[in-house]
């Protein structure tokens, strides 16, 4: 079992739609939890992250983490077309510099307008 | 402010060429990092360097040799590259939040084909 396995998509909605993006994990000392956006050829820029369990708003985002299931997700409001990107999940087990962070494979989102 | 800067942003080689990735970012930050990106297999960490003067090995460091030059600057090099080492190249640095995330920057991106 990998440790951080995320739905390979492709996702597609209509504009406006309410997208939820997820990811589930292994290892049980994951504590960090970041998402980053990715638009095509592009790097990864982050949209949000979180320390343990809990949620975040940002506006239209979302982020949900769920310690006792291994399970997070990304909650998008109002999808834009200017919300198709691929979106990657990212967590460690600690903080700091040399902190491994481990990546899901990311799952591409196209809102259609 | 340029965040993080990754030349070239596209390069061929043969087989048993080598060449350097060259990576620079001014933002002050301590920490730099080297991943490649392949379809199917998500963004995989070659080497990183903590501060300068420190270097270590990630996931995948076969093939791949760095070098922290100083504090911004942070190159990859393929001494001699493999049709496996086609891939998209990216170079990160980070800050730490005040929850202590490791919250990386990204550059572009280089993209690599060995033919």
């Amino acid at each position: 079992q990998k440790e951080v396995e995320q739905d390979p998509g492709p996702l597609s909605v209509p504009e406006g739609a309410i997208v939820s993006l997820n990811c589930t994990y292994s290892n049980s000392a994951f504590q960090y939890f970041m998402w980053y956006r990715q638009y095509s050829r592009k790097g990864p820029e982050l949209l949000m992250y979180t320390y343990s369990s809990g949620n975040k708003e940002d506006g239209r985002f979302t982020a949900q983490v769920d310690k006792s299931s291994k399970y997070i997700s990304l909650f998008i409001r109002d999808s834009q077309p200017s919300d198709s990107a691929t979106y990657l999940c990212a967590m460690s087990a600690t903080a700091g510099a040399n902190s491994k962070l481990t990546f899901g494979k990311g799952i591409t989102l196209s809102v259609r307008p | 402010n340029a965040g993080v800067t990754q030349t070239p942003k596209f390069q061929v080689l043969k087989t048993g060429q080598s060449m350097t990735l060259q990576c620079a970012q001014d933002m002050n930050h301590n920490s730099m990092y080297w991943y490649r990106q392949d379809p199917g297999m998500g963004l995989r960490l070659i080497y990183y360097s903590a501060s300068e003067g420190t270097t270590d090995k990630g996931e995948v460091p076969n093939g791949y040799n760095v070098s922290r030059l100083n504090k911004r600057e942070f190159s990859l090099r393929l001494e001699s590259a493999a049709p496996s080492q086609t891939s998209v190249y990216f170079c990160a640095s980070s800050r730490h939040s005040g929850s202590g995330a490791n919250v990386l920057t990204f550059g572009a991106g280089s993209r690599l084909t060995v033919l």
